[in-house]
């Protein structure tokens, strides 16, 4: 079974335009969710879509928004680069069956941006 | 909102050690608890889980942890480390009552097991 992919592997953007990410959860997942690895600030949950809508965010700004397709593949565009959006974003997906349930999530490798 | 601390940033040890590796939570509810490991050059791979039951969880290539509800503590454990253990661990928490799970991590403890 295919894990959770994502593309590209690397970018490397100049500040001010804009980034695109790309993510395919696990078959059968309708959840995905866009975290930020930059160094020295750990994890950060950035989104959580599920079945096509955008579920919650984390504490980043409007700059940074995404989407999810029928097929519940992401998109994570960030606008405006700066350079200290250079990090690992990671994708992760799991079956989302209710806020009382026990679900597991999984990671994909990330994708690296670099703002230069 | 929930927090996680990793007490340990940096631990070096030799191979066959025992290793432990704190993380302590904040949280009044009840949650579910998690580790994840990230290998060199490699992705985010979940270690264990805590979600109900027995507060002694088992997970992959022998490692182990222990939820205590009372310290708010779910610490890692293995009996005897190999060099191939060098990597960086996270804990993870969310409320069980989450709409979504959204994971909170702690900092991460690089783990270093020399040969």
């Amino acid at each position: 079974e295919a894990g959770v992919t994502q593309s590209p592997t690397h970018l490397i953007k100049t500040r001010g335009q804009q980034a695109t990410l790309r993510c395919s959860p696990i078959s059968g997942h309708t959840s995905v969710y866009w975290y930020q690895q930059a160094l020295g600030l750990g994890l950060q949950f950035l989104l959580w879509y599920d079945e096509g809508e955008e579920r919650n965010r984390g504490n980043f700004p409007p700059r940074f928004s995404g989407r999810q397709f029928p097929n519940y593949s992401s998109e994570l565009n960030v606008n405006a680069l700066e350079l200290e959006d250079s990090a690992l974003y990671l994708c992760a997906s799991s079956l989302y069956q209710g806020a009382y349930s026990g679900n597991t999530i999984y990671f994909g490798e990330g994708s690296w941006l670099t703002v230069v | 909102a929930q927090s996680v601390s990793q007490h340990n940033h940096h631990v070096i040890l030799s191979e066959a050690a025992s290793l432990e590796l704190g993380c302590n939570y904040s949280y009044g509810g009840t949650v579910n608890l998690f580790w994840y490991v990230q290998y060199p050059g490699q992705h985010l791979q979940l270690l264990l889980k805590y979600f109900s039951g027995d507060p002694l969880v088992k997970g992959i290539k022998g490692f182990e942890a222990e939820f205590i509800k009372s310290k708010f503590s779910f610490n890692l454990r293995k009996p005897s480390v190999q060099w191939s253990d060098t990597a960086e661990y996270f804990c993870a928490v969310t409320p069980s009552r989450n709409a979504g799970n959204m994971l909170t991590f702690g900092g991460g403890t690089r783990l270093m097991v020399k040969p």
